[in-house]
């Protein structure tokens, strides 16, 4: 396993579509995060995960943002009835909850979405 | 409330030695982070530090003072691939809350 991965890598849709992101962890790792990134800022913290209980959710942008992660391994984001201002970077990471690394999160590519 | 300033951009010189700060104020603290991030790319992880006092990897070192709320991230015998943004972020609970970031650029 050599990171972690998201898919799509580039999505365009037009507004009032809703979209789905994947998020594949590090196969160690048990915790994962959702962010979103725009032009000139830093990324923004969305949701958590450890295993499969979504422990922190207050802080999705709104109820048309949903997360999932049903067997504790791989995540979806999902955006309902898009919006143009929900362009963005969409970043997950992952950490592990022991070692050396214990409070590391390592970030997949992002999702760069385009809401025309 | 989250409120983490850093310098929006910096130039320095390659092969010089830059500082880029950052100030924090926070509703929790967990440990401070610095990410690298390039243009189009995902942030990569640089330095932690949860108690006061210098860390050094390598040509980085990171600072952090608690008391002060104030963190800087030191890039020593810069080269022209450190040209990037360097994010600042604070871990409160299970989030990190990130800066904007400092976009430095390395100049021959």
């Amino acid at each position: 396993d050599t990171g972690v991965s998201q898919d799509p890598r580039h999505k365009i849709t037009k507004r009032g579509q809703n979209v789905t992101f994947r998020c594949d962890p590090i196969s160690e790792h048990n915790r994962l995060y959702w962010y979103r990134q725009t032009l000139g800022q830093g990324p923004e913290f969305l949701t958590y995960f450890q295993n499969e209980a979504q422990l922190e959710k207050s802080r999705l942008l709104s109820d048309r943002f949903s997360a999932e992660r049903p067997k504790g391994s791989f995540s979806t984001l999902e955006i309902q009835r898009t919006e143009q201002g929900d362009s963005a970077m969409y970043l997950c990471a992952s950490s592990s909850e022991q070692g050396a690394t214990l409070y590391e999160q390592y970030f997949g590519p992002g999702t760069r979405l385009t809401v025309t | 409330g989250q409120n983490i300033d850093q310098p929006t951009e910096m130039t320095a010189t390659e092969g010089a030695i830059v500082q880029i700060n950052c100030t924090y104020q926070t509703s929790g603290f967990n440990g401070l982070f610095w990410y690298q991030q390039h243009a189009g790319e995902a942030p990569t992880f640089l330095s932690y530090n949860v108690l006061d006092g210098l860390e050094e990897k390598g040509r980085f070192s990171s600072f952090l003072s608690r008391s002060k709320g104030y963190s800087y991230l030191l890039l020593k015998e810069l080269q022209m691939k450190d040209s990037a943004s360097y994010l600042c972020a604070v871990r409160s609970g299970y989030a990190l809350n990130f800066g904007k970031g400092t976009s430095l650029l390395v100049t021959p």
